[in-house]
């Protein structure tokens, strides 16, 4: 079946640092992934829409500067957190859909991304 | 807008038959899902069902859809305590966006 890999899978930075998580498609294409957030005991929050060749959709409240997303391919999708502060802290998990549009979709996840701010 | 509800515990003897519910409010979702997240984990599709269906089982797994009230339901038979996670259902919008349900915690006790 289908994957999306997503790396890595745990990570620790300090405050003020920025990481990058990566998202990818591994035997199919994805012109449109999706970013969420999780926190704890909550359920999935969807952060961003990221399109291929275009700039991402954000959800109300998410900060563009803060998370910066870039799809540079039709397989790779990439999340920076930006200048991380510990109430960034978080899992991250992407998503990708296959299929066009509603009528003939399956979504993907990738692993998820386990971020830690100290 | 869009919203899709669960309970948030259930707690059920091994080897007895859990139910999950859910609702939801987008009437035009094609799909419906059910995903795993076990501690610490990413999400697992379990199934998903076309909303043209009542009913898809899958080994353990049962779902029900009834579309006109916007009720969907996952049985697990003979639960056991590997199946102890928290289960999502989600609807998807017409822009491919999953809408999760706030995940209900199974708790399987021997």
């Amino acid at each position: 079946g289908a994957v999306v890999s997503q790396h890595p899978s745990r990570v620790i930075c300090k405050s003020g640092t920025s990481v990058k998580i990566e998202c990818r498609s591994l035997d199919f294409q994805a012109t449109t992934m999706f970013w969420y957030r999780q926190f704890p005991k909550q359920s999935l929050m969807l952060m961003a829409t990221s399109n291929e060749g275009s700039k991402a959709t954000y959800e109300q409240g998410v900060e563009k500067d803060k998370f910066l997303i870039n799809h540079a391919s039709l397989t790779l999708s990439t999340l920076t957190v930006t200048s991380a502060h510990p109430e960034d802290s978080s899992f991250y998990i992407c998503s990708a859909p296959r299929g066009q549009g509603a009528g003939n979709t399956e979504a993907f996840f990738g692993q998820g991304t386990r971020l830690t701010v100290v | 807008g869009e919203d899709v509800e669960q309970s948030l515990f259930l707690s059920v003897r091994e080897g007895d038959s859990s139910v999950i519910n859910c609702t939801y409010t987008d009437s035009s979702s094609t799909y419906l899902y059910w995903y795993k997240q076990e501690p610490g984990a990413g999400l697992q599709l379990l199934t998903y069902i076309f909303s043209n269906m009542d009913m898809k089982q899958d080994q353990r797994l049962t779902v029900l859809l009834n579309k006109k009230d916007k009720h969907l339901s996952l049985r697990i038979a003979d639960t056991q305590t590997g199946d102890s996670a928290i289960y999502f259902c989600a609807e998807i919008s017409d822009t491919d966006k999953l809408i999760f349900g706030t995940g209900t915690r199974l708790q399987v006790f021997p």
